[in-house]
């Protein structure tokens, strides 16, 4: 199994444009999570989805932040305009069925916006 | 609102020797999981170990071992036989059922093995 897939890896842009990050889960998993971490909030939660469905998306920071999962082998996190208090690292991850199973994470985007 | 707290910012032990992170949750509700992650410099977030409200026994993971004692709400990490690639960063998480199911961690441990 390839595990969670992330990409980019890395995003270095500039103040005002899109950017969009890109998850693959884990093949029959139902559950997707989006979250970001930095030094001074540490890992939070932006949004999650069941069967593609967006279940709570309350962690969202504001309205220039969108997720979709347009179908169970994608997702994507879209910033717009992005900003530099944006610059973080987003991890996307995924579970399978029981919501007390393990989550497994991707490898994460490290986003820098200047 | 459903809380983790990690008092301690980074640690230090000796290699081979044994280790315990703190982890202190709050939550009113029965029924939740309680769960350790690594991060090492890396930056990937390794799952370790889970440890569910209702279990009576503790958790145990090859060299990690979780002390779960439901009455102070502590749900501290052990590890044993401390070794260099140990040194990472540590997070303690809660997924609570009522919440959906979503993780709330903590800020973190640092950890760091000197040979």
């Amino acid at each position: 199994d390839a595990g969670v897939i992330q990409s980019p890896r890395h995003e270095v842009t500039e103040m005002g444009q899109e950017v969009t990050l890109r998850c693959k889960p884990i093949s029959g998993h139902d559950y997707l999570f989006w979250y970001r971490q930095t030094m001074m909030r540490g890992l939070e939660l932006l949004i999650y989805f069941n069967n593609n469905v967006p279940i709570d998306d309350s962690g969202m920071p504001e309205d220039r932040f969108s997720a979709k999962m347009p179908n169970a082998s994608f997702s994507t996190l879209k910033i717009q305009p992005s900003e530099p208090r944006d610059s973080a690292v987003y991890f996307c991850a995924s579970v399978q069925g029981n919501i007390y199973n393990e989550q497994f994470f991707g490898p994460g985007t490290r986003l820098t916006v200047l | 609102a459903q809380k983790i707290t990690q008092t301690q910012p980074g640690m230090f032990v000796q290699e081979k020797e044994a280790v315990t992170l703190d982890c202190t949750y709050d939550t009113s509700d029965q029924s939740y999981g309680l769960f350790w992650y690594k991060q090492p410099s890396s930056g990937e977030m390794i799952f370790l170990i889970y440890q569910g409200s209702y279990d009576e026994q503790n958790a145990t993971e090859g060299r990690y071992s979780l002390n779960f004692q439901k009455a102070r709400k502590s749900a501290n990490l052990v590890i044993s036989a401390s070794q260099l690639g140990d040194s990472a960063m540590y997070f303690c998480a809660m997924r609570d059922y009522n919440q959906g199911g979503k993780l709330i961690f903590g800020q973190g441990t640092e950890l760091s093995v000197k040979p």
